[in-house]
């Protein structure tokens, strides 16, 4: 079946930077974009930004623009999100998600989810 | 940028219907989908392009989508469908939009 398995919690200082991975399978990895949500504690659902794995091509949010950098690996069918100059406000849990088939049109849905990783920033 | 808004919570007797809505700008020109997330779990996609339900979701869940709101309809609610419910659409320019959230508590 289609997974997503992300890697574990991390403890970071301010100003440092956090690599969250992802490892897809179930699934030809280059065929579908990958997604990356973070959720803050109590809070809703943002969306970061996007990767193409055939391709890496990428498209982040505003809000990350500058900080957040999405890569991946073909030889292991894993995508990277790194975020760097963390702060306080950057405690969320990090998702990635499989999105549409790359060509398909953009109004399109997440589906699976990875099961999430928990990103602390404190001194 | 564009905005979804859904009401906070909805309460509802086991047996009963809940209705949550999702309120955009034209949103009924947009596929919504809509997302399960219960306590300390991932989401999980419950209906995808308005009214779609993917493999394994239960008919008790439906949506429908027109002019300014979508709704999401759960039929005979039961105890395990005590979640948060969050309602998504692309945006040309805003990308991936997600709403509020809708805390469901079944009485």
């Amino acid at each position: 079946q289609v997974q997503l398995v992300q890697s574990g919690a991390e403890v970071k200082k301010p100003g440092a930077s956090v690599k969250v991975s992802c490892k897809a399978s179930g699934y030809t990895f280059t065929t579908y974009y990958i997604h990356w949500v973070r959720q803050a504690p109590g809070q809703g659902l943002e969306w970061m930004g996007i990767i193409n794995p055939s391709g890496a091509g990428t498209s982040y949010t505003q809000m990350f623009q500058g900080r957040v950098t999405m890569t991946r690996d073909t030889s292991t069918s894993t995508v990277y999100m790194e975020l760097s100059s963390l702060r306080s406000e950057d405690t969320a849990v990090y998702y990635c998600a499989r999105g549409a088939r790359i060509g398909a049109p953009n109004d399109n849905w997440f589906d699976p989810w990875g099961q999430g990783t928990l990103v602390t920033v404190s001194s | 940028s564009y905005v979804l808004t859904q009401p906070p919570s909805v309460s509802v007797a086991p047996g009963q219907t809940a209705r949550i809505t999702c309120g955009g700008n034209n949103i009924g020109t947009k596929s919504v989908h809509w997302y399960q997330q219960r306590p300390g779990q991932a989401p999980v996609l419950v209906v995808y392009d308005d009214s779609d339900r993917p493999s394994g979701i239960p008919e008790r869940f439906s949506g429908s989508n027109s002019g300014n709101t979508a709704t999401l309809t759960i039929s005979r609610v039961e105890a395990g469908d005590e979640a948060d419910y969050y309602c998504q659409v692309w945006d040309s320019s805003s990308d991936y939009v997600f709403g509020t959230g809708t805390k469901v508590t079944v009485l």
